[in-house]
């Protein structure tokens, strides 16, 4: 099955800082790439997401790559600010008429500091 | 426009009962995937529900089991609990036909005891 790796585990970066989070995925048939968000004791929010046909997507200040041959894909966040400061996951699947089952990696605690 | 809901936010169980856990999609969404977050981790998939059936199955044990409705809300039913089972149960709900996004309910925390 599917196996995703994250890292790093913690981050810590100043306010306006670029922030960078990677994810190597195993299975070669997925096609799709979700980044989730998780406050404390809240519900993981989709922040953005990529599938296999792209290898860019921006939203504002976050953006994901993802590079199909080393089976690796990247969250970055820009200027970031103390709101950013969460959990957050990476997750793959392989999306098909059969359902789509997300893996998700073991999560980055990101620390904006003032 | 309601999102994904779940009940009940939270729930104590002794170990060897067994927990029903409900959640109702967002608005316009038909398929229901269930996920196992322990503390400190990623979700865990367990199930996922369409048309009333188990599209697909993680890793997890016969003990867990689920059923959908007709009005697309969803169940997990967890029997002879055991003390690892506590966890935030996660629902997400989808629209297979257009969208691969899924959104999640705000969980059921478990505590077995």
């Amino acid at each position: 099955g599917e196996n995703v790796e994250q890292h790093p585990s913690t981050l810590s970066v100043q306010e306006g800082d670029s922030a960078v989070i990677k994810c190597t995925y195993s299975d070669s048939a997925s096609n799709y790439f979700p980044w989730y968000k998780q406050e404390l004791g809240k519900r993981p929010q989709l922040i953005i997401d990529i599938r296999s046909n792209v290898g860019e997507k921006k939203d504002q200040r976050i953006a994901v790559t993802l590079n199909k041959t080393a089976k690796h894909f990247s969250l970055h966040i820009t200027e970031t600010q103390p709101e950013d400061s969460a959990v957050y996951f990476c997750a793959a699947s392989r999306v098909t008429g059969g359902g789509n089952k997300l893996t998700f990696g073991t999560g980055t605690q990101l620390k904006v500091e003032l | 426009d309601a999102g994904v809901t779940q009940s009940p936010t939270h729930l104590i169980k002794t170990r060897g009962q067994q927990v029903t856990l409900r959640c109702s999609p967002k608005s316009g969404h038909d398929t229901v995937s269930w996920y196992q977050q322990a503390l400190g981790q990623g979700p865990q998939f367990i199930f996922q529900y369409y048309e009333e059936e188990e599209r697909q199955r993680g890793n997890f044990p016969d003990r867990f089991s689920g059923h959908q409705f007709p009005n697309y809300s969803s169940e997990l039913n967890v029997n002879a609990l055991l003390l690892g089972d506590s966890a935030l149960y996660l629902c997400a709900s989808s629209y297979r036909g257009l969208s691969y996004e899924q959104y999640f309910g705000p969980g059921t925390r478990l505590t077995v005891t």
